[in-house]
């Protein structure tokens, strides 16, 4: 059965940490992405990757970046988190067309 | 204008209803198309690929319009289960791996 995990739930950060959002996948897929999800804007891609330390701008980067060190993790940092970044964080994976979700990260910056 | 455009609803509707979703993009050239499920305080999960020629699955029909630039979404005999929120997805002209989703209608099925 397809898995993509993400490390936490819930997280609850302060302005200005450095926030670590981690993804992991067991199908080998070579493409991940992340993506924000936030009320009337639905999902907007962060950044993306296609192979190991390959990554693409998506169409929101700022104050964002990526790390893909192995094929099956994918990881999001926050180098200064910033309350306009509270939102819930949704990595995936693909093969083909198809895009396979984890369950999500609901960050709040306080 | 956005590249995808979806009615947000809420669409509430009875048991055994048939109800619509359209979906329009902006891009002409955009080359595949799909709906997304998205139940309430879940992650996405592919629904059905929308083809050319219109395709159905059970109680789902998803068609194209490529002159109108729009997909739709039809269900049929509506089921409790079916409440959640329905996202239209395009993959643009020139991209392999990027969807461009849309904001999402939702659906609720009343008993």
């Amino acid at each position: 059965d397809v898995k993509v995990t993400q490390s936490s739930r819930y997280l609850v950060k302060r302005t200005g940490e450095k926030v670590f959002l981690e993804c992991v996948q067991d199908m080998d897929h070579e493409n991940m992405f992340w993506y924000r999800q936030d009320p009337g804007l639905g999902l907007r891609l962060i950044y993306f990757s296609y192979d190991v330390k390959m990554k693409e701008k998506g169409d929101i980067p700022e104050g964002y970046s990526v790390s893909r060190e192995k094929k099956e993790r994918f990881s999001l940092i926050l180098e200064s988190a910033s309350t306009n970044q509270t939102s819930m964080y949704l990595c995936a994976s693909s093969v083909n067309y198809e895009q396979f979700f984890g369950p999500g990260t609901r960050l709040t910056v306080l | 204008r956005k590249e995808v455009e979806q009615d947000p609803g809420p669409f509430n509707v009875p048991e055994g209803a048939t109800v619509a979703f359209n979906c329009t993009y902006s891009n002409s050239a955009s080359q595949s198309f799909f709906w997304y499920r998205q139940d309430c305080r879940k992650e996405p999960k592919l629904l059905m690929s929308v083809y050319s020629s219109g395709n159905e699955d059970g109680r789902f029909t998803a068609q194209l319009n490529r002159a109108s630039q729009y997909i739709s979404l039809l269900i049929r005999d509506s089921k409790l289960s079916d409440s959640a929120t329905y996202l239209c997805v395009v993959i643009p002209s020139g991209s392999a791996r990027q969807l461009t989703f849309g904001s999402g209608t939702q659906l609720t099925v009343l008993p």
